[in-house]
């Protein structure tokens, strides 16, 4: 079964940061790599998608890379804003499905402070 | 485009009371998911029907829980009888498969969710 993990569970910046959030997952035979970002009281909302296929998704000052065969992915943010503050969750599909089962870690908490 | 529509958005309930959680995913997607989110577990998937049809339910916790999906534009997850370990944030999410681009193109789309407490 794959297991995700994102590492820091917490992370409070000042604003104007550039910041890396980290995953990671234990089975490399993935479809794709999404990170979602989930505000409190709400669902979830998609950011990135990264293929099995590619090493890097980017959106305005979001970067997402995907190295498959280490097993983990970042999400980059430049020049963090508080309007960032949010749960950043990242998912790992299974290639076993075909849709794509989807695995989530537990998620990075971000505080970005004026 | 309405998004995925969830209902309630919250219910609080006694120990032992049938729970009814409602969805309406978005028009034309033919995949629905159904998640559970708590502090200890994260999120975890529950089911997931492809064209009205459940294909994996493994993730259900247990014979109280069930789920349906009488047509494409409306699900529901049930639980009978409901006990204070289910309280969580209950998520419905629909997508969408397209044959031309091939698998693991499309992402999920979320509703609100539905934040449940059994007293």
């Amino acid at each position: 079964k794959q297991e995700v993990t994102q590492i820091p569970a917490a992370l409070s910046v000042p604003e104007g940061e550039n910041l890396v959030l980290n995953c990671s997952f234990t089975d490399s035979a993935i479809y794709n790599l999404q990170w979602f970002r989930q505000d409190p009281g709400k669902g979830l909302t998609s950011l990135l998608l990264i293929q099995s296929s590619q090493r890097e998704q980017t959106s305005g000052r979001l970067n997402a890379s995907l190295d498959k065969s280490s097993g983990r992915s970042t999400l980059y943010i430049a020049a963090s804003q508080p309007g960032d503050s949010a749960t950043y969750l990242c998912a790992a599909s299974d290639r076993g499905s075909t849709l794509g089962r989807l695995y989530f870690g537990r998620g990075t908490q971000l505080t970005v402070w004026p | 485009d309405a998004g995925v529509i969830q209902s309630p958005r919250h219910e609080v309930t006694e120990m032992g009371q049938e729970v009814t959680l409602r969805c309406k995913p978005i028009s034309g997607h033919d995949y629905l998911f159904w998640y559970r989110q708590t502090m200890m577990r994260g999120l975890e998937l529950l089911i997931y029907f492809n064209n009205n049809v459940p294909i994996d339910d493994s993730g259900m916790p247990e014979d109280r829980f069930s789920a349906k999906m009488p047509n494409a534009s409306f699900s529901t997850l049930k639980i009978q009888p409901s006990e204070p370990r289910d309280s969580a944030v209950y998520f419905c999410a629909s997508s969408y498969y397209l044959v031309t681009t091939g698998p693991g193109q499309e992402t999920q789309y979320f509703g609100p969710g539905t934040r449940l407490l059994v007293l």
